[in-house]
């Protein structure tokens, strides 16, 4: 079965520091899609980055990054010199076979001024 | 550009109660699903649609049923309304499942049962 793991449940960080969400996934396909989603306070679902299982190269938008590595099952995502408004709930998803999207419990990121 | 659109936004129930979340999506999009969210338990799909005429249960559809009334609409009905189902409920929609297709999601609708 499909499972996605995001251990961190809270993270508080200070204004300018970077920091990294992890991500474990679990699936028996080989080909399988990745997905990140930012909840902000305002409680709507932005989508940030989708990668499929066939693509290990890490991305980089602005400051934000996410590492793919097949061989820990993860897919991480950090912020460099975090702000304020990255305050919010960040999370992990899995499409794979026929199953749709399966999310992480998530993690509340709060980044303090 | 609406995209996904869901009503109510927010809306009370007393406990036995039936109610019809409501959701459309403009993007010509084939699949569309449901998920609600709840604190600490991220969101759990409730039912999907793959495409116009077809449905099927998620994660955790006891006490839902859902309608796709055509390509662009697709509704979630609470027959008998319970506590438990007090939670946020997000629509979301994709051009195909299973492909990896972008799902956006509609802004929710806080729903409380008394």
């Amino acid at each position: 079965a499909q499972k996605v793991t995001q251990a961190q449940t809270e993270i508080s960080v200070v204004e300018k520091e970077d920091v990294t969400l992890d991500c474990v996934y679990e699936t028996r396909d080989t080909t399988y899609y990745l997905f990140w989603y930012k909840q902000p306070p305002s409680g709507e679902l932005v989508f940030l980055i989708r990668r499929n299982s066939f693509d290990e190269q890490n991305e980089i938008s602005g400051r934000y990054s996410w590492n793919f590595q097949k061989s820990t099952s993860s897919f991480n995502f950090t912020i460099t010199a975090s702000q304020v408004v990255d305050s919010a709930v960040y999370f992990c998803a899995l499409e794979s076979g026929n199953t749709p999207l399966v999310f992480g419990k998530g993690t509340r990121l709060s980044v303090i001024a | 550009n609406a995209g996904v659109t869901q009503t109510p936004k927010f809306q009370v129930l007393k406990t036995g109660q039936s109610m019809t979340l409501q959701c459309a999506q403009d993007m010509n999009h084939n699949s569309m699903y449901w998920y609600r969210q709840d604190p600490g338990m991220g969101l759990r799909l409730i039912y999907y649609s793959a495409s116009e005429g077809t449905t099927d249960k998620g994660e955790v559809p006891n006490g839902y049923n859902v309608s796709r009334l055509n390509k662009r609409e697709f509704s979630l009905r609470l027959e008998s309304a319970a506590p438990s189902q007090t939670s946020v409920y997000f629509c979301a929609s994709s051009a195909f499942r299973g492909s990896g297709n972008t799902i956006y999601f509609g802004e929710g609708s806080w729903l409380t049962v008394v």
